[in-house]
C-alpha cells in the first residue's frame, strides 16, 4: 500500500523567510502533485512533477521530484502572507487514484 | 473557462433525509471522481468513473451512490446522512488516468 507522507504538518514562518516541506513516499512513483488548499475552499493545482530531476517554479514557490529517493521537495523563497494555505503532496498510484499526504498548513506571520 | 462546476455550494440536510449533491464539468474530461475532505484531512477519494465506467472504493460506505448520466455531469447521493457524512465534498475531473485533476469548488454538507 501507498504511504505519502508530509513534514511539517504545521509551519509557523516570517514574512522573508525560506522554508521546504518535504514529501515522502513509499513506493515507485513517477508522477507526483503539488496542491494549494485556502481554507473553505477547494484545491488548486500548483505543479506536477513527471520525471526524475523534475524541477518547476512559480513565483515564491519550487517544487522538486527525485524518484530515487521517493522525496518530493516545495521551497518558499522570501515568504508572504499571501502563502498562507495547506499544500498537499499527492502521489500517482500507475492506477486510477491519487494518495495524498495529510497536508501541511503553512501560516505566514507579518 | 473551462471549469468544473458544483451545485449547491452549501447543504444543510437532517439526519437520514436523502440528499443529492451535483458536480458538471465544461472540459470533456473521462474521468471523474469524488472526494470526501473532513476538516484539516486530506481528501478521501469515494468513487469515480471513467466515462460510465464506476469504479468504488472499498471503503466507501453503501450509504454513498454516484451517477453519471452523461460526460458532463456526476451525482452523489447520501441515502441516509448521519453526523459523520458532515464534511465538504469535492468532484474532481481528469482527462485521464495519470493526468492532473481538477478540482470543484466543493459542497460543504452540514448534517442536523
Amino acid at each position: 500500500e501507498l504511504k505519502v507522507e508530509q513534514n511539517p504538518l504545521f509551519l509557523s514562518m516570517q514574512e522573508g523567510k525560506n522554508y521546504t516541506i518535504y514529501c515522502n513516499y513509499s513506493t515507485t512513483s513517477d508522477r507526483l502533485y503539488w496542491y494549494r488548499q485556502d481554507p473553505g475552499k477547494s484545491l488548486e493545482s500548483l505543479f506536477v512533477l513527471l520525471s526524475n530531476g523534475a524541477v518547476k517554479q512559480e513565483g515564491r514557490l519550487m517544487a522538486s521530484l527525485d524518484t530515487k529517493a521517493r522525496l518530493s521537495t516545495l521551497h518558499i523563497t522570501a515568504a508572504v502572507h499571501d502563502l498562507s494555505a495547506t499544500y498537499f503532496c499527492a502521489v500517482d498510484m500507475r492506477s486510477e487514484k491519487l494518495v495524498f499526504g495529510k497536508g501541511t498548513k503553512l501560516t505566514v506571520n507579518p | 473557462d473551462a471549469m468544473v462546476i458544483q451545485n449547491p455550494r452549501y447543504q444543510v440536510t437532517q439526519f437520514g433525509k436523502p440528499v443529492t449533491l451535483s458536480c458538471s464539468q465544461t472540459l470533456n474530461h473521462n474521468v471523474m471522481y469524488w472526494y470526501q475532505q473532513k476538516s484539516s484531512q486530506a481528501p478521501k477519494l469515494l468513487f469515480h468513473y471513467y466515462d460510465k465506467d464506476f469504479n468504488n472504493e472499498a471503503d466507501t460506505p453503501d450509504n454513498f451512490q454516484s451517477r453519471r448520466p452523461n460526460t458532463s455531469f456526476c451525482f452523489l447521493d447520501i441515502r441516509s446522512p448521519g453526523l459523520g457524512d458532515a464534511a465538504m465534498y469535492l468532484c474532481a475531473t481528469s482527462r485521464d488516468y495519470q493526468e492532473t485533476q481538477y478540482f470543484g469548488p466543493g459542497t460543504r454538507l452540514l448534517v442536523l
